[in-house]
């Protein structure tokens, strides 16, 4: 079965602080990971993104790591701004798309 | 710019009651279309997929139905409502051959 798992469940960092979520899956054939945030009674929004030939991707305070050999990647948010607080969903896809559970983010100021 | 639009926003229905929600997408055409399930708190698990009108695709089983009338518009029903079905329903559109998904507002499910 195609999995994805990320952790920690949930993660409270203070502002200013780097937060870092982990997510790591099974399935050798995903080549394509990306990250979603979303809010509270809104839908995902993709936020950054990489592909498997990659082992890292950066976008602002938003960077990517990706170990391919060890299946993990990890998503790092710089300087975290309370407006960061979310949730946010690693996914994998080969064939089809398969999300994590999420990380539940909370920025304290 | 591409626009996608669910409807409705909300609703609240009783047990064994009819279901109909809908999903438009503006500015793109031949979209895949999906619709994804949101309990509270939880993952997102996708439901249905379509590459074309009138094709569609089941990924799990949950007493639903979908349906792509038209190009830009995706249909997800059910004749009988359970309580299992309250949650948040999601559409999202990808491009042909490409890998993102982008998702739309999404409609709040409450089954009493």
């Amino acid at each position: 079965q195609q999995q994805v798992r990320q952790s920690p469940q949930s993660l409270t960092v203070w502002e200013g602080e780097t937060a870092i979520l982990n997510c790591s899956y099974e399935n050798s054939a995903f080549d394509y990971f990306p990250w979603y945030q979303q809010f509270p009674g809104e839908g995902p929004a993709l936020l950054i993104a990489i592909r498997s030939v990659s082992d890292k991707k950066e976008d602002g305070r938003f960077t990517i790591f990706f170990n391919k050999r060890e299946k993990k990647l990890s998503l790092h948010i710089t300087d975290s701004q309370p407006g960061d607080s979310a949730t946010y969903f690693c996914a994998a896809r080969n064939e089809k798309i398969t999300f994590g559970a999420g990380t539940k983010l909370t920025i304290k100021p | 710019a591409q626009t996608i639009h669910q409807w409705p926003v909300a609703e609240i229905k009783a047990v064994g009651s009819p279901l109909s929600l809908g999903c438009t997408i503006k500015g793109k055409s031949s979209p895949n279309l999906y619709w994804y399930w949101q309990a509270t708190g939880g993952t997102l698990q996708q439901l249905f997929y379509s590459i074309t009108v009138g094709q569609v695709e089941s990924v799990v089983q949950l007493n639903l139905s979908a349906s792509r009338p038209k190009d830009d518009q995706f249909i997800l029903s059910t004749e009988k409502l359970l309580l299992s079905h309250s949650g948040f329903y999601l559409c999202a559109w990808s491009s042909r051959n490409q890998d993102t998904q982008y998702f739309g507002p999404g409609t709040r499910l409450l089954v009493l």
